[in-house]
């Protein structure tokens, strides 16, 4: 069964600083991994979706890695902004039915 | 216009009622998905369907059926409420391709 992890669960930084989140799975025969962001009392937003095939995927200031070998993606956040502030989640893709599973998040607090 | 949207957004009711929420796509994806968020746990898929004759049990079904109306609406009842359903719940799509899944922007549920 796929496990994921998020550490830390939560984290609070200056604004314009450079982050790293940080997201662990136990089966590494995903078909995928995406990272989401879900702001207070809100869905989930679809940030980046990285291939099994891929190592990394960009998009503006956020780019997501993937190492499959050793179970683990990052999502990177260049010069951090206020509006940053949420909670992050990864998700792998894997099984049968290739079903997502999601890690418990990290919330992110990005102060002014 | 929401491309997924959940009626109601907010509802408190008693253990013992039977709920039902609903989910509408516009986005014209056959893949629909039901899940609960619980504060530290992340979210787990409750049901999932594939097309409209196709409804599959996920990770935590039980005290939970779905229905299936047409490809664009998919529906989560709970029979009989009890307070530790009380949660968030999202339903989401996905395309066949690239498995991006869209979120609706959830349902929070009390049950007293």
């Amino acid at each position: 069964k796929q496990e994921v992890t998020q550490i830390p669960a939560a984290l609070s930084v200056p604004e314009g600083e450079n982050l790293v989140l940080n997201c662990s799975f136990t089966d590494s025969a995903i078909y995928n991994l995406q990272w989401f962001r879900q702001d207070p009392g809100k869905g989930l937003t679809s940030l980046l979706l990285i291939q099994s095939s891929q190592r990394e995927q960009t998009s503006g200031r956020l780019n997501a890695s993937l190492d499959k070998s050793s179970g683990r993606s990052t999502l990177y956040i260049a010069a951090s902004q206020p509006g940053d502030s949420a909670t992050y989640l990864c998700a792998a893709r894997s099984g049968s039915a290739r079903q997502l599973t999601f890690g418990s998040g990290t919330q992110l607090t990005v102060l002014p | 216009d929401a491309d997924v949207t959940q009626t109601p957004r907010n509802r408190i009711t008693k253990t013992g009622k039977r709920i039902m929420l609903e989910c509408s796509q516009t986005k014209g994806h056959d893949r629909m998905y039901w899940y609960r968020q619980d504060p530290g746990l992340g979210l787990r898929l409750i049901y999932y369907s594939f097309d409209v004759k196709d409804i599959n049990k996920g990770e935590i079904s039980d005290g939970y059926s779905v229905s299936r109306q047409a490809q664009a609406k998919f529906s989560l009842s709970l029979e009989s409420a009890i307070p530790n359903q009380t949660a968030l719940y999202f339903c989401a799509t996905s395309d066949l391709q690239v498995y991006t899944q869209y979120f609706g922007p959830g349902t929070r549920l009390t049950v007293l």
